[in-house]
């Protein structure tokens, strides 16, 4: 049963475009939101997180968009970079006192020169 | 300077064999995790210790068991490794345990059982 659904296994994007990577989830008790960037041979880094208190929050480049009603997020990245080029995870967080960070399988983001 | 760091980054053995993997943090993190990413790409938790205590152990069989000498460190012990063992083991730490915080990752340990 996967909570967290990142649809689209890859995308690409050219250099200088927009990259826009979603995510659903489908348990309405996650109230926390984060974004980890994985490069090849090393471990997820954290990238930006929303609460659900807000629908956008944004740090440079990278903004991230929240529709509680429909149980969707996004990550925007503009404009792109081919150092951008890694997977990038989408995982859910109950909220406080709960531990279960619920990861999603990932999009390959690919931005070409 | 590694903020989390594993050992080995690739594992290779047969079945039946006993292996550890070892984890260290040096940001003063009071949670270490272990996580598993599988074949199909999930990442998903094993253990979780909270200032050297045992916090969660979910649904992973007893052959896997967790030690934490100390706050900085959790090593993770399988015994009889089996051919399904295989997958790529991740360390993590974070701040504090159910606070939501970020938790950061080790450049994970690449298990393949024969």
């Amino acid at each position: 049963d996967q909570q967290v659904k990142q649809n689209s296994p890859s995308l690409s994007v050219q250099e200088g475009r927009i990259s826009i990577l979603n995510c659903d989830y489908t348990n309405s008790m996650f109230d926390y939101f984060l974004w980890y960037k994985k490069y090849p041979a090393e471990g997820p880094t954290f990238l930006i997180s929303i609460s659900s208190i807000k629908d956008k929050n944004e740090d440079g480049r990278f903004t991230v968009f929240l529709n509680k009603s429909a149980k969707h997020l996004s990550l925007h990245i503009v404009p792109s970079q081919p150092g951008d080029s890694a997977v990038y995870f989408c995982a859910a967080f109950p909220g406080a006192g709960s531990y279960q960070l619920t990861f999603g399988k990932g999009t390959k983001l690919s931005v070409i020169p | 300077d590694t903020a989390v760091s594993q050992t080995p980054k690739y594992l290779v053995t047969q079945m039946g064999n006993d292996k550890s993997i070892k984890c260290e943090q040096n940001l003063g993190h009071d949670t270490m995790y272990w996580y598993k990413q599988d074949s199909k790409k999930f990442l998903k938790i094993m253990f979780s210790y909270n200032n050297k205590e045992l916090i969660i152990n979910e649904t992973v069989p007893n052959r896997f068991s967790p030690k934490s000498p100390d706050k900085a460190h959790l090593n993770l012990h399988i015994n009889s490794l089996e051919l399904g063992d295989s997958a790529v083991y991740f360390c993590a730490s974070s701040q504090e345990w159910g606070s939501g915080e970020k938790l950061f990752f080790g450049s994970g340990t690449q298990l393949s059982v024969l």
